[in-house]
């Protein structure tokens, strides 16, 4: 039972270049978040899927898309990456009011 | 515009008093208060919550306290320890949809709290 995955755990892109961080959870919620953490702006929601088939803009979703490609998996991509995009990235999965929150990934844009 | 606001942006406490971490919010709309911990290079986990129709909650050493009129809301760890040293987030929630009974969270900018010995 490994709650929620992400992964890579470390990422460094270059301006412009794509990619796609992957979440995945064995806790059968119906709800998954992306949060970025940034020093001194605590976690901010980019995207959230209340339920399978649906996906929201959440409080920064500039820059980003997302795909909730199943029940257990909900991913974040970014199309051309920019260096504003550094952050730690979270994933975290819910089905009532508690949220599980991924390991995290950290990705550096240079 | 932040909709919840947390003070002190550090804390450094010493092995054995109270830590007392602060938080504000605009948005009467919210119906849940969490606090999440998070230690160094690891997501945060819920800490202990609160809804707005009780004014505190005690689990163990960790307890909210809760002022609906001055929107207001704070966590107490007493007895503080050197293992309690981590990054403290409240948050406040607004439900996404009713019917399936999940929550949109808005999170503080976090505090972070050491204990020394």
């Amino acid at each position: 039972n490994a709650g929620v995955t992400q992964t890579p755990k470390f990422q460094v892109l270059k301006t412009g270049q794509s990619m796609t961080l992957q979440c995945a959870q064995d806790m059968n919620h119906n709800s998954m978040y992306w949060y970025r953490q940034d020093p001194g702006m605590g976690l901010r929601l980019i995207y959230y899927s209340a339920s399978e088939g649906t996906t929201d803009k959440g409080e920064v979703p500039n820059g980003y898309n997302v795909s909730r490609l199943n029940k257990r998996e909900f991913s974040l991509r970014l199309e051309s990456a920019a260096p504003s995009q550094t952050s730690v990235y979270f994933c975290a999965t819910a089905q009532t009011y508690e949220q599980y929150f991924g390991p995290g990934t950290r990705l550096t844009v240079t | 515009q932040q909709q919840v606001k947390q003070s002190p942006q550090s804390l450094i406490v010493q092995k054995g008093g109270i830590s007392i971490i602060n938080c504000a919010y605009e948005n009467t709309a919210f119906d849940y208060f969490p606090w999440y911990q998070q230690f160094p290079g690891k997501g945060p986990a819920l800490l202990i919550a609160i809804r707005p129709d009780v004014s505190e909650k005690k689990e163990g050493r960790f307890t909210i306290s809760f002022n609906k009129s001055a929107k207001q809301f704070s966590l107490h760890i007493m007895d503080s320890q050197p293992g309690d040293s981590a990054t403290y987030f409240c948050a406040a929630s607004i439900r996404i949809e009713s019917n399936f009974g999940n929550e949109k969270l808005t999170f503080g900018t976090g505090t972070r709290l050491t204990i020394i010995p």
